[in-house]
Parts: structure tokens; C-alpha cells; sequence
């Protein structure tokens, strides 16, 4: 069974640019996950999506969206890029809504802002 | 506040030893604690998930504890290996909706 996947696998933008980052959950899998780590810290939560809906939001600005697809698939999109931008983004999926559910991580995209 | 706090920051031992990470948190209402491990580079993957009720979970040479009451949970590592090396991180849920991570221990061990 194939994982979370992830792409691109690495990515390099200037300030001020937009980005859309994509993410497939394991197959049956209908919530995703978006995380953002930066280097040397810990994951921060991004977006949560179950069934094409965006369930909860962490402490980020609102130049950070996503959506998710009927296919469940996701895209987390980053507009007018800033270098503290620069980080792992993880996307995980789970099987059912809810976090007592197991969260399984994508290999995540590496952004670059320069 | 919901805060999730992870000791040592960092760790050394030699091989074949074995080491125990500590997770202290303050969150309500819990729901429940896992421990992933985190190679450089790539996604976290889940070692153990534990509710309120359960006190111990091994998965292999890995053991995690939990005590609810005073809410520290901690992650033993059994004769460690090369492989071990890695970042260890702590989540706990707090009921249905937030997710607050550790900002992890980085795991090194030398041969």
C-alpha cells in the first residue's frame, strides 16, 4: 500500500512569490494534515481537512490556505512568500476525523524562500 | 495554556546503552500521547499512541510510560542502536480538534 505522498520534493521561491505545495493521503484515508518545520524546531500545525473542509486552523496568517479535493487529495498554498517561510512542510493523513486517530506523514516538501 | 515540553533538548550515548526521553505536558481535556521518531529530512513516524487508561506501551526496544496524574510520560530505549538516531517527539491531543507537539529530543548515538 502506497504512503502519503508529497510533491514537490524540493522547492526554491523569492520573497513576495506564491507557492502551492501538494499532498496524497494513503488511499481510504479522508482527513490531511499540513504541518510547517522549520529547521531545528519543532512541527507546528498548519490546516486540518476532513471531507473536503477545513476543520481547524493553527496560529498562522491567513496568507496560508489550502483546500482538499474530492479525491481527498490536498493542496496547502502560501502566498506572498517571506524568508521565515523557509521550511519542512509535512502533510499526514489518518483514517477518520478526529485525532485519536493514527497520523500517518508524508516525506514533506522542503521550501526555500531566498 | 496547552504546552507540551521535552527533556533533555538533546542526547549522546554510545551503542548498545540505553536512554530515556521525558515528555511533561499541560493539556486539557487529553486525549491521548504518542511518541514519533523523526530521521533528518523526512516524515515523523508513530512509535506508540496511548489514552488516559494505559500506563505502559512497547513497540520493540521502544517503551513508553504514561501517569496521567502528574501528567509526564517518558520513552525508554532498550540496548540502542545506530539506527536510533534520530528526533523524538511528543503529541498530545487535546480533545477532538488541537494537537500540540513537543519540540522533540535530538537522539544520537555513537558507535
Amino acid at each position: 500500500e502506497a504512503g502519503v505522498t508529497q510533491s514537490p520534493t524540493h522547492l526554491i521561491k523569492t520573497r513576495g512569490q506564491q507557492v502551492t505545495l501538494r499532498c496524497s493521503p494513503i488511499s481510504g484515508h479522508t482527513s490531511v494534515y499540513w504541518y510547517q518545520q522549520a529547521l531545528g524546531l519543532g512541527l507546528q500545525f498548519l490546516l486540518w481537512y476532513d471531507e473536503g473542509e477545513e476543520r481547524n486552523r493553527g496560529n498562522f496568517p491567513p496568507r496560508f490556505s489550502g483546500r482538499q479535493f474530492p479525491n481527498y487529495s490536498s493542496e496547502l498554498n502560501v502566498n506572498a512568500l517571506e524568508l521565515e517561510d523557509s521550511a519542512l512542510y509535512l502533510c499526514a493523513s489518518s483514517l477518520g476525523q478526529g485525532l485519536t486517530y493514527e497520523q500517518y506523514f508524508g516525506p514533506g516538501t522542503r521550501l526555500t524562500v531566498t | 495554556k496547552n504546552q507540551v515540553e521535552q527533556s533533555p533538548q538533546s542526547l549522546i550515548i554510545l551503542e548498545g546503552k540505553n536512554c530515556t526521553l521525558q515528555c511533561n505536558y499541560t493539556v486539557s481535556p487529553f486525549s491521548n500521547l504518542r511518541w514519533y521518531k523523526q530521521d533528518t529530512g523526512r516524515g515523523p513516524v508513530s512509535l506508540t499512541i496511548m489514552t488516559f487508561s494505559e500506563n505502559t506501551k512497547s513497540n520493540g526496544r521502544y517503551t513508553a510510560t504514561l501517569d496521567a496524574d502528574t501528567k509526564q510520560s517518558s520513552l525508554h530505549i532498550t540496548a540502542s542502536q545506530l539506527s536510533d538516531s534520530a528526533s523524538y517527539i511528543c503529541v498530545v491531543s487535546a480533545g477532538a480538534s488541537k494537537i500540540i507537539f513537543g519540540s522533540g529530543t535530538r537522539l544520537s548515538i555513537r558507535p
